[in-house]
């Protein structure tokens, strides 16, 4: 049973450019969720997909956005990349049912660097 | 204020030993909590629910007092491989389910 899988692992860009990440949910799950993880802090709630349609957001700029695909997938972009975006940023997914919808599975990650 | 703070320690348990700690939550709204492990350079995993009740799971047990808005963590019989950051989860409230809130973990050394 393949848990949640995120690509590429690493990432380095420059200030300025354009990122696409990239989620497979955890099988039977269909609910993801993104988040940001900056060196020695918790993970920050970026926004979570359901039904190909974003269903909840936290406080990151509109270059943020996402989208997910009938087969649940999920990318993550970023435009206009700034040094601060630097982090791992980690993918979750759940189950859309109330019992289960906030026990996460994450991805390992992509780790993205800003030069 | 951070809406989730913990102490980062780190907790420095001898092995077998009891370690306990917290974490505050400024939501009183906030219905689900969670502690997560998150080992060096990896993905948090869950490591329980937290319930109004308290909870256990194994050597684990979880507490929450909502009067003073905090949760807590008690590990016991500390084992080796329990050294880790952990992550205390709250929900943002009741019209936010699956919106999660991290705090920045407490560490936790366990030593021979």
């Amino acid at each position: 049973d393949a848990g949640v899988t995120q690509s590429p692992t690493h990432l380095i860009k420059t200030r300025g450019q354009q990122v696409t990440l990239r989620c497979s949910p955890k099988s039977g799950h269909d609910t993801v969720s993104w988040y940001q993880q900056a060196l020695g802090q918790g993970p920050q709630f970026i926004f979570q997909y359901y039904e190909e349609e974003e269903r909840q957001r936290g406080n990151f700029p509109d270059r943020f956005s996402g989208h997910q695909f009938p087969n649940y997938s999920s990318e993550l972009n970023v435009n206009a990349l700034l040094l601060g975006d630097s982090a791992l940023y980690l993918c979750a997914s759940s189950a859309r049912d109330r019992f289960s919808n906030e026990k996460l599975f994450f991805g390992s990650g992509t780790q993205l660097s800003v030069l | 204020r951070k809406e989730v703070e913990q102490d980062p320690g780190p907790f420095n348990v001898p092995e077998g030993a009891t370690v306990a700690f917290n974490c505050t939550y400024s939501n009183s709204a906030s219905q689900s909590f969670f502690w997560y492990r998150q080992d060096c350079r990896k993905e948090p995993k869950l490591l329980m629910s937290v319930y109004s009740s308290g909870n256990e799971d194994g050597r684990f047990t979880a507490q929450l007092n909502r009067a003073s808005q905090y949760i807590s963590l008690l590990i016991r019989d500390s084992k080796l491989s329990d050294s880790a950051t952990y992550l205390c989860v709250v929900n943002m409230g009741p019209d936010s389910w699956g919106k999660l809130q991290f705090g920045a973990g407490t560490q936790v050394v366990v030593t021979p």
